[in-house]
């Protein structure tokens, strides 16, 4: 059974401070990794992807992966209070496999 | 492009009654993606299909849930009968493959069976 691992949170961290969200996975052989955004009442939208250890940077978003540590991690630099929402990370498995698995996600709260 | 289109966005019904949540995948997509969301479970897949044939249906709650795709720019999820714990919000995704791996999702089906 795959499965994807987060802290439900809530987070809540002030305006303009660094937001940290963790995901775990069990499965290793997954090969993709993805950042999901979903406010409250929407759809979950894409805002990172990540497919080989180490970081990637997309303005104020950077996602980190470590497959050997079956970790990854999403950071907010600058936290908005639009950045408010439920963040949930999902995972592939092998090569060709198009099946997202998503953890729970994480709610976080950016105080103004 | 209007992106995945799911209809109805809500939908209340009563226990026993049959309920038909309908989806239009982006063109030219050759996944789709049912999902459903609740509190307790999070986002759960229950089938995907891949140029209209049903790869993984293994999610699939029980029997009185059902699929079908019957050409590229059309899926239906159904739920005959209906009890008051299907209620939850149902999700549309599709993804295609060539230099783009991100799944687009609709704007969901709320459902409440009472």
């Amino acid at each position: 059974q795959k499965e994807v691992e987060q802290n439900s949170g809530p987070l809540s961290v002030p305006e303009g401070a660094i937001a940290s969200l963790n995901c775990t996975y069990s499965d290793r052989v997954s090969q993709s990794f993805f950042w999901y955004r979903q406010y409250s009442g929407k759809s979950p939208e894409l805002i990172m992807s990540i497919y080989s250890n180490g970081d990637k940077e997309d303005g104020r978003f950077t996602a980190q992966l470590n497959k050997a540590s079956q970790y990854v991690s999403l950071l907010i630099r600058d936290s908005q209070p639009s950045d408010s929402a439920t963040y949930l990370c999902a995972v592939t498995g092998r090569a060709g496999s198009y099946q997202l698995t998503f953890g729970k996600g994480t709610k976080l709260s950016v105080i103004p | 492009d209007a992106g995945v289109i799911q209809s109805p966005r809500h939908e209340v019904t009563e226990m026993g009654q049959e309920v038909t949540l309908r989806c239009k995948p982006i063109s030219g997509h050759d996944y789709l993606f049912w999902y459903r969301q609740t509190m307790m479970r999070g986002l759960e897949l229950l089938i995907y299909f891949n140029n209209n044939v049903p790869i993984d249906d293994s999610g699939m709650p029980e029997d009185r849930f059902s699929a079908k795709m019957p050409n590229a720019s059309f899926s239906t999820l159904k739920i005959q009968p209906s009890e008051p714990r299907d209620s939850a919000v149902y999700f549309c995704a599709s993804r295609g493959i060539q230099g783009v791996t991100e799944a687009f999702f609709g704007q969901g089906t709320r459902l409440t069976v009472v």
